[in-house]
């Protein structure tokens, strides 16, 4: 399939590493946040998300961290696998403007077997 | 789980032509968003709607337009098709506004 997006920031991990993908949010107002993992071909899929009361929650092999005070945002996934391999997106929700999704640019992750 | 299907994995349309778009959501939810996906430009939103036959412009709704008629449907329609409405289409649906969106596997259009 197509890539989702030209000269996107790519993260190359060896397979059993851990990566840590990163993004920066601009809107103080921004209460939720979500995590997306696209495939090629297919539609965001919902990883993990965090309200902006917390600034840690965990999944199964993904952390997300939130720290509000630098407007930074983390996907942490333990012992990445090829299945991994995929574009990342960021999106925040305003508290004034609660349907409206604004995402990230994305980041590749590149599984090394 | 939440299944988003749209009708269409891809789809080749003539300009001038009206072209439909639909999207169907399985799990009850309030509200139903159009977006289109272009390389460098990312993810951004067409219209969406929070009710049955509610509906709300987003950042780039010249072009287009949409219809919501029952709940769990929700039609993208482009009026007169023109080359720059080639993209990926996603739809999505949420509960509510602070919970998350879930998409479809997306339409990949070209209009010719």
């Amino acid at each position: 399939g197509e890539s989702v997006g030209l000269h996107l920031p790519t993260l190359s991990v060896q397979e059993g590493d851990n990566s840590i993908i990163n993004c920066a949010y601009s809107n103080s107002a921004s209460d939720y946040f979500i995590w997306y993992k696209q495939e090629s071909g297919k539609g965001p899929q919902f990883i993990i998300d965090i309200r902006s009361n917390m600034d840690k929650r965990q999944g199964q092999r993904v952390t997300v961290l939130l720290n509000k005070t630098v407007k930074h945002l983390s996907l942490q996934i333990a012992a990445t696998q090829p299945g991994d391999s995929a574009v990342y997106f960021c999106a925040e929700i305003a508290r004034d403007s609660s349907y409206k999704l604004i995402f990230g640019s994305g980041t590749r992750l590149l599984v090394r077997p | 789980d939440v299944k988003v299907t749209q009708s269409s994995r891809y789809l080749v349309k003539r300009t001038g032509e009206k072209v439909f778009l639909e999207c169907v959501q399985d799990m009850d939810h309030e509200n139903m968003f159009w977006y289109r996906q272009d390389p460098g430009l990312g993810l951004r939103l067409i219209y969406f709607s929070y009710d049955v036959k509610m509906k709300e412009k987003g950042d780039i709704p010249e072009g287009y337009s949409v219809s919501r008629e029952k709940k769990e449907r929700f039609s993208l329609i482009l009026e007169s098709a023109s080359t720059n409405q080639t993209s990926m289409y996603l739809c999505a649906s949420s509960f509510s506004g602070n919970q998350p969106q879930h998409f479809g596997d997306g339409t990949r259009l070209s209009i010719l």
